[in-house]
């Protein structure tokens, strides 16, 4: 069951432009995250926010979530090269044996020309 | 740093054999979780383990079994793999801590 929507499905941009992601979710969450995957590698994660915060920040990443509206988004300032990936939200709204169960959406495709 | 291993990179399969998948990680988490990734469906969660010996099916199970026979280890098993099971698996180790999922690198898995 798909629960995260990513918006737009890809972006590009020169290097020094920000990015802007967004994802729209359907249920209640307790947190949502997001990961980055470079192409054919694993997932790595980027920053966790709470449903009780509204804005977080780690280095030039920025997150925003939007209860109300269901939807979080994510900016990169500054875009390198190397930010070129694909940007995935997760959902955490059910907690079984003490873990979270994420729910990922589909992705954004960043390329960051230099 | 978290580290989380998988066994292959990439395997090549025919139709019927039986497949492992194994994934190590380093850090005594509890929670270990198997996804695969298509394209255009993102990842889906096949099982996860919450301990040695315990497991819970994920939202698509069918075709699968997995084994934790220890802490560190969780295995993928595709009792008979068919074609429809080509795709990239991914393992993650959760950490209850900060509510972080490390991932493996992935194994493409191609089954001809």
């Amino acid at each position: 069951s798909q629960q995260g929507e990513e918006d737009p499905q890809a972006l590009s941009i020169q290097e020094g432009e920000n990015a802007t992601m967004n994802c729209s979710y359907k249920t209640s969450i307790n947190n949502l995250q997001w990961y980055r995957q470079n192409s054919g590698r694993g997932l790595v994660h980027l920053i966790l926010i709470r449903s009780n915060e509204r804005e977080k920040h780690s280095g030039r990443l920025r997150v925003t979530l939007d209860t109300s509206k269901k939807s979080s988004s994510l900016l990169i300032t500054a875009s390198r090269a190397a930010d070129t990936a694909s940007y995935f939200c997760a959902t955490a709204a059910i907690r079984s044996y003490n873990t979270d169960k994420l729910i990922f959406g589909t992705g954004t495709r960043l390329q960051v020309f230099p | 740093d978290v580290k989380v291993t998988q066994s292959s990179r990439y395997l090549v399969k025919r139709t019927g054999e039986k497949v492992f998948l194994e994934c190590v990680q380093d850090m005594d988490h509890e929670n270990m979780f198997w996804y695969r990734q298509d394209p255009g469906l993102g990842l889906r969660l096949i099982y996860f383990s919450y301990d040695v010996k315990m497991k819970e099916k994920g939202d698509i199970p069918e075709g699968y079994s997995v084994s934790r026979e220890k802490k560190e280890r969780f295995s993928l098993i595709l009792e008979s793999a068919s074609t429809n099971q080509t795709s990239m698996y991914l393992c993650a180790s959760y950490d209850r801590y900060t509510d972080t999922q490390y991932f493996g690198p992935g194994t493409r898995l191609t089954v001809l």
